[in-house]
């Protein structure tokens, strides 16, 4: 298993500001994961964050507006740029070792005013 | 395309009454694996259970019963003398071993009302 802690676990933000979302492991994995879940939405695959090599975005996502880091094995940070009303959601960290069940952490809802 | 249909937007039955979650999936991988999750109100998701693509076999844990149909490509989820802590919204997500079995596709959720 993996226990995930992600902060802040809110925000209210005003719209074109910043907010960097932190993404904590207990173990070292190689690939983390980043998801949006709209409200009342399924969760939408942001990108993938591979340790030592730029992050994989998803069709509709782009590094200008979400960039995020990869400093170490057990650590990322996900940053949601120039936010909008529209990106008022709920941002998942998950972690998922080769063919097994995906962990995720807590969330960070975000509200964008 | 959709790789993973809900197609159940909302359920709500009475407590102590069965219920059945449906979950349909696409995939050309013949190694592919199925999951359920639970979110309840507070947000977090809850793992239920894992399936890999060969083993079709029906899986029950307590009030929960899962029934993997490989010709039908569908994953279903069975709730028996629902409890109203089983509200919550559910969902089923697909990780094919192709694309290194890590990324996972879900469904859109089917809320779950348990009325007291």
């Amino acid at each position: 298993s993996a226990v995930i802690s992600q902060k802040p676990s809110r925000d209210i933000c005003q719209r074109g500001t910043s907010l960097t979302i932190q993404c904590q492991v207990d173990s070292q994995v190689t690939m983390m994961f980043w998801y949006r879940q709209q409200p009342g939405q399924s969760l939408t695959l942001i990108a993938t964050a591979n340790q030592g090599s730029e992050a994989t975005y998803e069709s509709g996502f782009v590094i200008d507006k979400f960039p995020i880091s990869r400093p170490n094995l057990t650590f990322s940070t996900l940053t949601v740029s120039n936010m909008s009303p529209e990106d008022s959601s709920i941002y998942l960290c998950s972690v998922a070792k080769l063919n097994t069940e995906a962990f995720f952490g807590q969330g960070t809802r975000l509200t964008v005013v | 395309a959709q790789k993973v249909t809900q197609a159940q937007t909302e359920i709500s039955v009475v407590e102590k009454e069965d219920v059945t979650l449906d979950c349909v999936y696409e995939t050309r991988d013949t190694t592919y694996y199925l999951f359920w999750y639970k979110q309840p109100p507070s947000g977090e998701l809850v793992f239920l259970i894992r399936r890999n693509s060969f083993d079709e076999q029906n899986e029950i844990s307590g009030r929960y019963s899962w029934n993997f149909q490989k010709s039908t490509s569908s994953f279903n989820f069975t709730i028996t003398a629902s409890q109203v802590v089983d509200s919550a919204v559910y969902f089923c997500a697909l990780s094919e071993a192709q694309r290194g079995g890590n990324q996972f596709y879900f469904g859109t959720g089917t809320s779950l009302t348990v009325i007291p």
